[in-house]
């Protein structure tokens, strides 16, 4: 069953700190996988794209990375703003591009 | 950036009312669009792909009758919830894909919250 995890399910750290999330996969075959941000009560804006052939991919202070063979992505924040707080979605997709996979977001808290 | 507009934003009504959920694609157009479903702290659940001028594709689970959909343009697709009962009370956001190039992003809209009395 195609599937998507993310870890941690959520995480508060200190303005200014680096932090990482991560998502493992089982979808197969893969297209593409993305990352969005959700904040509370608006819907979600994609932050960055990858195919099977990149393996890192850049958007400010966010960045990305793939491992296409291990099926993991992290997304990366360095120094961290308040209005980072958010959920943050991996959404795999299946070679079609109408078939995503959204895994079930990790929770992110940044505090003074 | 590519805009979707999702109209209205909030909704409360009373039970056994429909409510109609707007989903505008602003500056491209869009052959599919797609309507999800959230509740608090969960991720989205696929409801539905609107296709333009053919019918609706319904997940397992969800109820075509209770949650009608219609996509008579291409910058245009709505969500009718016949009847509404307190359970159908959520977020639900729509998305749309540019027919330009598919393989972009799906871009969503800012959601509607529904709240059934």
């Amino acid at each position: 069953k195609n599937q998507v995890e993310q870890s941690p399910q959520s995480l508060i750290i200190l303005e200014g700190k680096n932090c990482t999330l991560q998502c493992n996969y089982t979808v197969s075959p893969f297209s593409n996988l993305r990352w969005y941000k959700q904040d509370t009560g608006r819907g979600p804006v994609s932050l960055t794209i990858m195919t099977f052939s990149e393996n890192t991919k850049s958007n400010g202070r966010y960045t990305a990375t793939l491992d296409a063979d291990t099926k993991q992505s992290s997304l990366h924040i360095t120094a961290s703003q308040l209005s980072d707080s958010a959920s943050y979605i991996c959404v795999v997709s299946e070679t079609s591009y109408d078939k995503v996979i959204f895994g079930p977001g990790t929770s992110l808290s940044v505090i003074p | 950036g590519a805009v979707v507009s999702q109209h209205p934003s909030w909704v409360i009504c009373k039970s056994g009312t429909s409510v109609k959920i707007e989903c505008r694609s602003l500056d491209f157009q869009a052959t599919t669009m797609f309507w999800y479903r959230q509740f608090p702290k969960q991720s989205l659940m696929l409801m539905a792909t609107s296709n333009e001028g053919s019918k609706a594709t319904y997940e397992q689970g969800v109820e075509k009758d209770k949650f009608l959909i219609n996509h008579a343009s291409l910058t245009l697709s709505t969500l009718t919830v016949t009847s509404a009962h307190p359970e159908d009370s959520s977020f639900y956001i729509c998305s749309a894909r540019d027919v330009v190039d598919p393989r972009q992003p799906q871009h969503f809209g800012d959601g509607t919250r529904l709240s059934i009395l």
